[in-house]
Formats: structure tokens, C-alpha cells, sequence
């Protein structure tokens, strides 16, 4: 089983500053990482697919970059809607696994 | 436009039995794999398993801690992926999700809550 690893756990984030999340897998995910934010009583939503491509109606200023073990999800400009719980999933090998989750919480 | 439409939770005894479903629309059904996916309460979220096309077999896979214990099925005739949750613990209180990959990314249903308790 693949282990998927987020740090940190809890990022405290200006509106308007930059936050990025990482995601580590414990061995390689190939491209096949997705992003999801969720805020509470909510269904996660799909932010990032492929690792790179962003999913419809999503904003420019989320991007994600990497491949292997290493993923990164950068959100360049924090809105205040963008502060929620952010989890990264390998679907490269079942059984397909999700970190842990980023809190991104306003500073 | 993809959707996943849930139900079938609701309370249950420790040891019963629920059946969930994730009826399907917006793309070919019979082509594409059906994955259900969990979250207990303040918790993260876990797959719990997934059924193959009938062209890929049908065959399922499940994670551990529901092996054994949960069944996935599905009706193609009627769109939907059924999750027979046998033999319930309380740590299967979840919210339970639908999930597929036919648009080539992730699409998501809203959810159905189990909870399971005496």
C-alpha cells in the first residue's frame, strides 16, 4: 500500500499570501495524484488531477507540480474562501490512498 | 455532465446490515469502474473498494478493514453500484461516497450517512 504523507498538518495563512501543501507517497504515484479541498459538511471537491491539470471551474491561482514521491499544491493568492482542509490521493496503485489532510487556517 | 445520487444510510445496530446504492448518470455506465469511498466523523477519508466493468472481469476489490464484510454489486440495467455493508461495526460510521473516473477526472456524489450504533 502506498502511503501518502501531507505536511504539515496545520498552515496558518494570510488572505492574500501564498500557502503550499505538500504530499509525499512512500513510493511512486507516477502522475496520478489528485488535490480535493473540503470544508465542512461538505463532499470533497476536486481541485487537481493528473497532478498538474486543475478541474473544471477551479481558479488559476490553485496549481499543483510534481511526480514520483513529491507533489505540491500551491495556491497563490489566499482568498477567504480557500481556507478549509486540503488531501491529497494516489490512484496509481490499489488499494488507492489519501493523506492525511492540510488544515489551511487563517492567520 | 456526470452525476452520483447516494442512499440507503441510516442507523444500524452493531452486527446488522445496510445496503447502500449510487445510482449513476451522465456518462456510459457499463464502461466505467464505480468506487466507494469513506469518512468517519472528524476523520479523513479511506477507500473502501471498487467493481470493475463486466468487460474487466466485475471483479471487485476491497480495503482490510472491510473485507469479508462488504460487497459491492452492480445492475448496469438500472445504473447503479450497490455497497451490502454486512456485519456493521461502530467504526463504520461514515459517510459514505460514490466515486468515478469516467470523465477522466474524479467526479463525486454528495454522500449518505451510516451511522452505526446500539
Amino acid at each position: 500500500e502506498i502511503v501518502m504523507t501531507q505536511s504539515p498538518a496545520t498552515l496558518s495563512v494570510s488572505p492574500g499570501e501564498r500557502a503550499t501543501l505538500s504530499c509525499r507517497a512512500s513510493q511512486s504515484a507516477s502522475n496520478k495524484l489528485a488535490w480535493y479541498q473540503q470544508k465542512p459538511g461538505q463532499a470533497p471537491r476536486l481541485l487537481i488531477y493528473g497532478a498538474s491539470t486543475r478541474a473544471t471551474g477551479i481558479p488559476a491561482r490553485f496549481s499543483g507540480s510534481g511526480s514520483g514521491t513529491e507533489f505540491t499544491l500551491t495556491i497563490s493568492s489566499l482568498q477567504s474562501e480557500d481556507f478549509a482542509i486540503y488531501y491529497c490521493q494516489q490512484y496509481n496503485n490499489w488499494p488507492y490512498t489519501f493523506g492525511q489532510g492540510t488544515k489551511l487556517e487563517i492567520k | 455532465e456526470v452525476q452520483l445520487v447516494e442512499s440507503g444510510g441510516g442507523l444500524v445496530k452493531p452486527g446488522g446490515s445496510l445496503r447502500l446504492s449510487c445510482t449513476a448518470s451522465g456518462f456510459i455506465f457499463t464502461d466505467n469502474y464505480i468506487h466507494w469511498v469513506r469518512q468517519a466523523p472528524g476523520k479523513g477519508l479511506e477507500w473502501v473498494g471498487h467493481i470493475k466493468t463486466k468487460t474487466a472481469g466485475g471483479t471487485t476489490d476491497y480495503t482490510a478493514p472491510v473485507k469479508g464484510r462488504f460487497t459491492i454489486l452492480r445492475d448496469d440495467s438500472k445504473n447503479t453500484v450497490y455497497l451490502q455493508m454486512n456485519s456493521l461495526r461502530i467504526d463504520d460510521t461514515a459517510i459514505y461516497y460514490c466515486t468515478t473516473f469516467a470523465s477522466g477526472w474524479w467526479d463525486w456524489g454528495q454522500g449518505t450517512l451510516v451511522t452505526v450504533s446500539s
